[in-house]
């Protein structure tokens, strides 16, 4: 059964950069059936997707948070990351990682890992 | 944009209905998620009316138009929780979700 775990530190200066890993354990993250996508819940709001990546490494984004998304592979490692830059409160949330449950854009995300929170502050 | 009522109160035993309205649904493939407090969001339909291993009948899907409902039959006090639907988004390129239900047993 495949599981996923998000880590990386949960406090994040202001400015600085948030760095956080999902790792797959029971499958493989260079799975030519998935693609994997990280979605964030702020507090008090609903969820937002932040992106998507691919075996591949090929990516989808959200336009609004594009600019400081950056996301990647390491299938020697079977994780997947993403950093997000120049941080405010803001970007204050619970962060998510979730496999698709097969490589077509539109496919839904099937399994989820538990969730980091994130706190951005001085 | 994905529309969703931002809340809905139901009875034991009674039956949710809960929709999700925006442009162009009648052509996408519409996914719902139950987010419960604290916990990682849950597919619960996928494709309008498809429900994952797992899922029990009582949780239904359907589309009319451009708007999809999500139907939770005979609820309990388990189901209470936050409900989200998503679609893909082919102008943008991107996935979108609606912003959420939230669904209280009374």
């Amino acid at each position: 059964q495949v599981q996923l775990q998000e880590s990386g530190p949960g406090l994040v200066k202001p400015s600085e950069t948030l760095s956080l890993t999902c790792t797959v354990s029971g499958g493989s993250i260079s799975s030519h059936v998935h693609y994997w996508g990280w979605i964030r819940q702020p507090p008090g709001k609903g969820l937002e997707w932040i992106g998507g990546i691919f075996h591949s490494g090929s990516t989808y984004d959200n336009e609004a948070l594009k600019s400081r998304v950056t996301m990647s592979i390491d299938t020697s490692k079977n994780q997947c990351s993403l950093r997000l830059t120049s941080v405010t409160a803001a970007d204050t949330a619970v962060y998510f990682c979730a496999r698709h449950n097969h490589q077509l854009t539109g496919s839904p995300m099937d399994v989820w890992g538990k969730g980091i929170t994130v706190t951005v502050s001085s | 944009v994905l529309t969703q009522p931002p809340s809905m109160s139901v009875a034991p035993g009674q039956t949710a209905r809960i929709t999700c309205g925006g442009n162009n649904i009648a052509i996408k493939s519409v996914h719902w998620y139950q987010k419960r407090s604290g916990q990682a969001p849950a597919l619960v339909l996928y494709d309008e009316s498809d429900r994952p291993s797992g899922i029990p009948e009582r949780f239904s899907g359907s589309k009319s138009g451009n708007t999809a409902t999500l139907t939770i039959s005979r609820v309990e006090a388990g189901d209470e929780a936050d409900y989200y639907c998503q679609v893909w988004d082919t102008v943008t390129d991107q996935v979108v979700f609606g912003g959420g239900t939230q669904l209280t047993v009374l």
